[in-house]
């Protein structure tokens, strides 16, 4: 079973940030916080990762609380491009272990 | 650099029929994964290879599925003969081991499968 939970569905206006929502209270101190989206008949694609701080890199920003209970995804500036299902998944990163999908949100970015 | 290729990108057969999906991962990287995505939910591991040694086929149904990686390269997943819920989106994804959560999986655009 997937060890986060996330909304269904989320809505954003294009231009403005789509912030998309994590809980991973479960998580274990050597387990990442992954983020992966799915644009429509494509494979997924990752977008960022993190452990304990924040991280940012040119597609988004990831923001993890101190308690690293939950985290939340940040799309700065929203485009129709990003309409995609967005994964959050946690996992060890000592080995290539697999990626454990949950159902994740399906964002819609409205014109 | 090219990304994880595979074929073909559609299939449909009737049940009962064999059929084979290919996947050529990204050059160097030495782990290679097959998932299996059903319609409206997330994709699930069937089979984990390093270089040409499966290190986790524990969810893949082996009565039916078999998968392959020779020279640990590219990989042939075959299903005989395949059933109607073998309907689905199978997945190939790559990566390359680099540790510090910096192994993220690269996928390919999937095989979709459907069987009448």
């Amino acid at each position: 079973d997937a060890k986060t939970t996330q909304p269904p569905s989320m809505d954003c206006a294009e231009g403005r940030a789509a912030n998309l929502p994590c809980n991973h209270s479960t998580i274990s101190g050597n387990e990442y916080v992954y983020w992966y989206r799915q644009i429509h008949s494509q494979g997924p694609q990752y977008i960022i990762h993190g452990l304990k701080n924040n991280e940012t890199n040119e597609m988004a920003s990831l923001i993890i609380t101190e308690d690293r209970k939950s985290s939340t995804l940040i799309l700065p500036h929203a485009t129709l491009r990003d309409t995609a299902v967005y994964y959050c998944i946690v996992r060890v990163s000592y080995g290539s272990e697999k990626l454990v999908f949950g159902k994740g949100t399906k964002l819609t970015v409205n014109p | 650099e090219a990304g994880v290729v595979q074929s073909p990108r559609y299939k449909i057969i009737e049940k009962k029929q064999p059929v084979a999906f290919w996947c050529n991962p990204i050059s160097g990287h030495n782990t290679l994964y097959w998932y299996l995505q059903n319609l409206g939910q997330g994709p699930e591991l069937l089979i984990r290879y390093e270089n040409e040694e499966a290190v986790d086929d524990s969810q893949l149904p082996k009565d039916r599925f078999s998968a392959e990686r020779l020279k640990g390269v590219d990989s042939t997943l075959k299903i005989q003969p395949a059933e109607l819920g073998d309907s689905a989106v199978y997945l190939c994804a790559s990566s390359l081991r680099r540790g510090q959560g910096r192994d993220e999986q690269f996928f390919g655009p999937g095989t979709r499968l459907t069987v009448l």
